[in-house]
């Protein structure tokens, strides 16, 4: 299929461990988009590319979360010594051009678990 | 924190009948838009409607909008036990950000 796919989809980590989760967004797609969801809410805004270019990290919640979509397809959101806090369900999302109209494809998410 | 508020938060109805999910919002929007969400899954976009829309149509579904009130309603005619998910309305205010609401949890019994 030609989806949005993340990987991994679980990832389970010490307190204190850094962990890397992969967004493969659809070939073409300008815009992407990550997320955290946290159980039982909406998914909250963390970050946006455009192309290589990340126009907006304004979600991030600390200087711990770090993204990069160096070659302006394949992104990475790189978590440092993570905490419990951090458990969480992290989506990435895919638009052709512009984030005002375009529908915004989701991966299945990769679920993070911080003991 | 998110923008949008949905209400209910949980819905069980039986399969045929129809499902109404509300969502209010804070601030001006440009658009709407509403989710949908599978236990486990990623979200699937279902509609989008603009601010200077007033209803939208799209199968079985039926969105309309209230910019008076900061409010939105999707409507589910003669649900299906497959319409059972997490529903999700979502603003755009400008910029590059899409803000979400809590969800509104849908059972349809068979």
């Amino acid at each position: 299929g030609a989806g949005v796919s993340q990987s991994p989809r679980y990832k389970v980590a010490k307190r204190g461990q850094d962990v890397a989760l992969r967004c493969d967004p659809i070939s073409g797609h300008v815009s992407l988009f990550w997320y955290q969801q946290a159980l039982g809410q909406g998914p909250e805004f963390l970050t946006y590319f455009q192309n290589e270019a990340q126009l907006d990290k304004s979600g991030l919640p600390s200087d711990r979360f770090f993204a990069e979509r160096p070659e302006g397809s394949v992104s990475t959101l790189k978590i440092q010594r993570t905490q419990q806090e951090d458990s969480a369900v992290y989506l990435c999302a895919s638009s052709l051009a512009r984030p005002s109209t375009d529908t915004q494809y989701f991966g299945p998410g990769t679920r993070l678990t911080v003991l | 924190s998110q923008q949008g508020e949905e209400d209910p938060q949980a819905l069980s109805i039986q399969e045929g009948e129809n499902a109404t999910m509300n969502c209010s919002y804070k601030t001006s929007i440009n658009n709407l838009q509403w989710y949908r969400q599978n236990s486990g899954r990623g979200l699937v976009h279902l509609i989008l409607i603009r601010s200077n829309e007033r209803e939208k149509h799209s199968g079985r579904l039926r969105v309309t909008l209230d910019t008076s009130k900061k409010s939105s309603s999707l409507l589910i005619t003669a649900s299906r036990a497959a319409d059972t998910a997490s529903y999700f309305c979502a603003s755009y205010t400008g910029g590059f950000k899409t803000i979400f609401g809590a969800g509104t949890r849908l059972f349809v019994k068979a």
